[in-house]
């Protein structure tokens, strides 16, 4: 079974409009940590925002926030007022915590979203 | 601070060949990764390390190893290099604890290697 699952394997958003990036996860590790990162044409893998299972409130990172939903399994990342810059393949993971510290990560397949002017 | 760094940029191989792929980290993290990422795919972790000495498979290690003499270093060696081994791959770092979960000790990645194997 996938333990992370993107949905969407691409996105259009009109420029400065919100979007919503789709993620669900499988785990049965009751302390687990949800991530997302950005990988723009470049290549490069960036880090946008963190997630953890015992948190409360949801995160947020300037134009980031993570829907946080742990009875439906989802964590959806909420970018608002897109740029152009915003274009990229947008990765959700997951970090489960049981059988000692790793930090070892599995990644979903990915999302590409595309800004419009 | 350089952050995570890889080198080569770009390799292309023979079918048979071998090759080292390096990642150096000036962070002073403890845990560091190796991830390959095919076409239109997510990163499967190939193996990973949490300290100097230590290393452990991860999802895909067939093909690969791994050795970490030093906190900085940790590369990778393809042996017999095989068309399925063609990717692009991602060297990463993060701090790590033992004891609790209060951070996200996320990843810091490299700016990726990327071999074909012909």
């Amino acid at each position: 079974a996938q333990k992370i699952t993107q949905t969407q394997p691409g996105m259009f958003v009109q420029e400065k409009e919100a979007v919503t990036l789709d993620c669900t996860y499988d785990t049965s590790d009751p302390s687990y940590g949800l991530f997302w990162y950005k990988q723009p044409s470049s290549g490069e893998m960036i880090f946008l925002i963190y997630q953890g299972s015992y948190d409360q409130q949801n995160a947020t990172e300037g134009r980031y926030s993570l829907n946080f939903q742990k009875a439906r399994k989802s964590a959806n990342l909420v970018i608002s007022a897109s740029q152009l810059g915003d274009s990229a393949m947008y990765f959700c993971a997951m970090r489960e915590d049981y059988g000692g510290a790793t930090n070892k990560l599995i990644f979903g397949t990915g999302t590409l979203l595309a800004v419009q002017p | 601070n350089a952050g995570v760094t890889q080198t080569p940029k770009f390799r292309i191989l023979k079918i048979g060949q071998s090759m080292t792929l390096q990642c150096a980290q000036d962070m002073n993290h403890n845990y560091m990764y190796w991830y390959r990422q095919d076409p239109g795919m997510g990163l499967k972790l190939i193996y990973y390390s949490v300290g100097a000495g230590i290393t452990d498979k991860g999802e895909v290690p067939n093909g690969y190893n791994v050795s970490r003499s030093t906190t900085e270093d940790f590369p990778l060696r393809l042996e017999l290099a095989a068309p399925s081994q063609t990717s692009v791959y991602f060297c990463a770092s993060s701090e790590g604890s033992t004891s609790g979960r209060t951070s996200s000790y996320e990843q810091y990645f490299g700016p990726g290697t990327r071999l074909t194997v012909t």
